[in-house]
């Protein structure tokens, strides 16, 4: 079984350019969480879709970023324009159920200079 | 919002030596997961822990829930240069994990 999947794996834009990050979960996984480290902090929640409706999109950092998962397989978050503060790793994670182990991609690193 | 503290940030240990990680929460909490997250990589769920008092193995591995609710604690023994990495704690809200700081175990052989 495939896990999941991000691309790119890693992004070095400049400040004010646009960057789209995609997950692919893995097959079958209704749920879908985006999540950021930036560096020298904790791993921070930004949002959790349920198929294709957003379930909490409480830690979104700001209108900057959008996501959105139409079909309610794959996602995408965009950055637009990019802060320098927007550097980090961003990771997708997928789980069957709520509540149940979410397994994480292996993260974009993304550099904003 | 909920936070959860972790204590110690950084451990270093000689291979063979014990480690355990402590995770605090300052309200109640219904479960806590714990994952570990290798140098340049992602983080891998290690368990869950739901019940008061529970307490769970996995091999070296020991996972303690306080009777509260409250914290949490990893204990590996015998480490070995394999438990390198950053192991850290994080309560689920319906699907939000809410990570702790982390610790960062490195191991000298």
């Amino acid at each position: 079984e495939a896990g999941v999947t991000q691309f790119p794996s890693h992004s070095v834009i400049e400040k004010g350019q646009t960057v789209t990050l995609r997950c692919d979960p893995i097959s079958g996984h209704d749920n879908l969480y985006w999540y950021r480290r930036v560096m020298g902090k904790e791993i921070k929640f930004l949002l959790h879709f349920v198929k294709e409706s957003k379930q909490d999109e409480s830690g979104m950092p700001n209108n900057r970023f959008l996501a959105e998962r139409t079909g309610g397989t794959y996602s995408t978050l965009k950055v637009q324009p990019a802060e320098l503060e927007d550097s980090g790793v961003y990771f997708c994670a997928s789980s069957l159920q709520v509540r149940e182990t979410q397994y994480f991609g292996p993260g974009t690193r993304l550099l904003v200079l | 919002g909920q936070q959860v503290m972790q204590i110690p940030q950084y451990q270093h240990v000689q291979e063979g030596e014990d480690f355990t990680t402590y995770c605090n929460s300052s309200t109640t909490l219904s479960n806590i997961q714990w994952y570990k997250q290798r140098p340049g990589g992602h983080p891998v769920f290690l368990i869950q822990l739901v019940k008061s008092g529970e307490v769970k193995k996995q091999k070296r591995l020991t996972f303690q829930f306080g009777e509260a609710k409250k914290n949490s604690s990893l204990h590996i023994t015998a480490t070995q240069t394999t438990d390198v990495g950053t192991y850290f704690c994080a309560p689920d809200l319906w699907g939000k994990l809410i990570f702790g700081q982390g610790t960062e175990l490195s191991v000298k052989p």
